[in-house]
């Protein structure tokens, strides 16, 4: 059974915090981990693919890094906003996407 | 380009009736995906379609099922319901099918059993 496991499930930070997530799924036979974004009543936007060991994505103030040997990968958000506030979620993606269960951040102004 | 649109986005029904969930893709995608989620659950997957074939299938039971279109629109079918299968039902699109694929989302079906 595929395990991917996020932390902290959630977290509450003040506007202007820099914050960041984990992400850790099977080390073994790695294809590609995604990250998406799910804000409340809206539908979960795709942030990120990664691929390739020591990757990093960059897409405004959100970041992310990947390492396949030990098996994690991080989402940092820089000088956090309210409109961060959202559930993150990564998937690991083999035949098909594995979820986590996300993590749910908010963002107080 | 339109988004992923799916209905109906609401439904009630009672134990034991079955329903019937539509999504249609992105234009130019071929790859449909369904997810369930349930409170305190991940996005669980269900099935993945790609040019009118089964790819791949999650866990579930017998009673979901699913086909594509040669639209590449999907639906998906849920017999016999339980009062378990209450959740917010998913579908993702995608250009192909495979690991570097973003898939978009559309607004999901919440579906309510009694």
């Amino acid at each position: 059974i595929l395990n991917v496991e996020q932390s902290p499930q959630s977290l509450h930070v003040q506007e202007g915090d820099s914050t960041n997530f984990t992400c850790s799924f099977p080390s073994s036979n790695f294809y590609a981990l995604h990250w998406y974004r799910w804000e409340t009543a809206k539908s979960p936007e795709a942030l990120f693919v990664m691929t390739l060991n020591g990757d990093e994505k960059k897409k405004g103030r959100i970041s992310a890094t990947l390492n396949t040997k030990e098996g994690y990968s991080y989402l940092y958000i820089k000088g956090s906003q309210p409109e961060d506030s959202a559930t993150y979620l990564c998937a690991f993606r083999k035949e098909k996407l594995v979820f986590g269960t996300g993590t749910r951040l908010l963002v107080s102004p | 380009k339109a988004g992923v649109t799916q209905t109906p986005r609401y439904l009630i029904k009672t134990r034991g009736q079955q329903v019937t969930l539509s999504c249609s893709p992105i234009s130019g995608h071929r790859s449909v995906s369904w997810y369930q989620q349930t409170p305190g659950q991940g996005l669980q997957f269900l099935f993945e379609y790609f040019s009118e074939t089964q790819r791949n299938k999650g866990n579930f039971p017998g009673r979901f099922s699913g086909r594509q279109f040669s639209n590449s629109r999907s639906e998906m079918n849920v017999s016999t319901l339980e009062l378990g299968d209450s959740a917010l039902y998913l579908c993702a699109s995608s250009q192909q099918s495979g690991s570097l694929e973003t898939q978009y989302f559309g607004p999901g079906t919440r579906l309510l059993v009694l």
